[in-house]
């Protein structure tokens, strides 16, 4: 049972296009919403996190939006780049830390 | 950030066989570990919590007879997958955390188990 919903599977977005990604969740116990980014055979690696007494936070061309009453919350990649083509995670923590991962979502930055 | 260190990167072993993946913090002491599991195209999943010291707490539906968590120091964590049959082929990947206060976990690149 997935605990964190994240939506699309996949999404294909031209170069210097805008990427968007969305993951809603159901506890509220949870205090901390990481995004992380992961290439074919590699580890996650963290990109951007939230804390839900935050609505955004922005780190580059990355952007997290938070809204604590819907419990949702997305990722907005601007300018989106070849190089940026990966698999994106959304995650959810509570105070222990254990992170649950939504489904994932493919991306793919065409030329 | 800080670094974690899985090894091997990637193991082939013959089923029936053990095999030990290890995780190492590099450059800070890693309170809690986590172990997770990744078949392709999917999501993590995770398996085990660990605390130095202490007995891995496993998430419902892992054998922890078969997945063997030890975490003896504050930067080594070790998963050993016992008598390996193929369907325990996957991508396992370990996590580390710095303290209790901290809750950004810190992922290890992965390893890669291949059972024939």
């Amino acid at each position: 049972q997935q605990q964190v919903k994240q939506s699309p599977q996949s999404l294909i977005v031209q170069k210097g296009g805008i990427s968007i990604i969305n993951c809603a969740y159901e506890n509220t116990a949870f205090d901390y919403f990481p995004w992380y980014q992961q290439f074919p055979g590699k580890g996650p690696a963290l990109l951007i996190a939230i804390r839900p007494d935050v609505s955004e936070k922005k780190e580059g061309r990355f952007t997290i939006s938070f809204n604590k009453s819907a419990k949702q919350f997305s990722l907005h990649i601007m300018d989106s780049q070849p190089g940026d083509s990966a698999t994106y995670f959304c995650a959810a923590s509570d105070s222990w830390g254990k992170l649950q991962f939504g489904a994932g979502t493919q991306v793919v930055v065409t030329p | 950030g800080a670094v974690v260190s899985q090894h091997p990167s990637w193991v082939i072993c013959k089923s029936g066989t053990s095999v030990k993946i290890e995780c190492r913090s590099l450059d800070f002491q890693a309170t809690t570990m986590f172990w997770y599991r990744q078949f392709p195209k999917q999501s993590l999943m995770l398996m085990a919590t660990s605390n130095e010291g202490s007995k891995a707490t496993y998430e419902q539906g892992v054998e922890k007879d078969k997945f063997l968590i030890n975490h003896a120091s504050l930067t080594l964590s070790t998963l050993t997958v016992t008598s390996a049959h193929p369907e325990d082929s996957s991508f396992y990947i370990c996590s580390a955390r710095d303290s209790a206060e901290n809750t950004e976990a810190f992922f290890g690149q992965g390893t890669r188990l291949t059972v024939v």
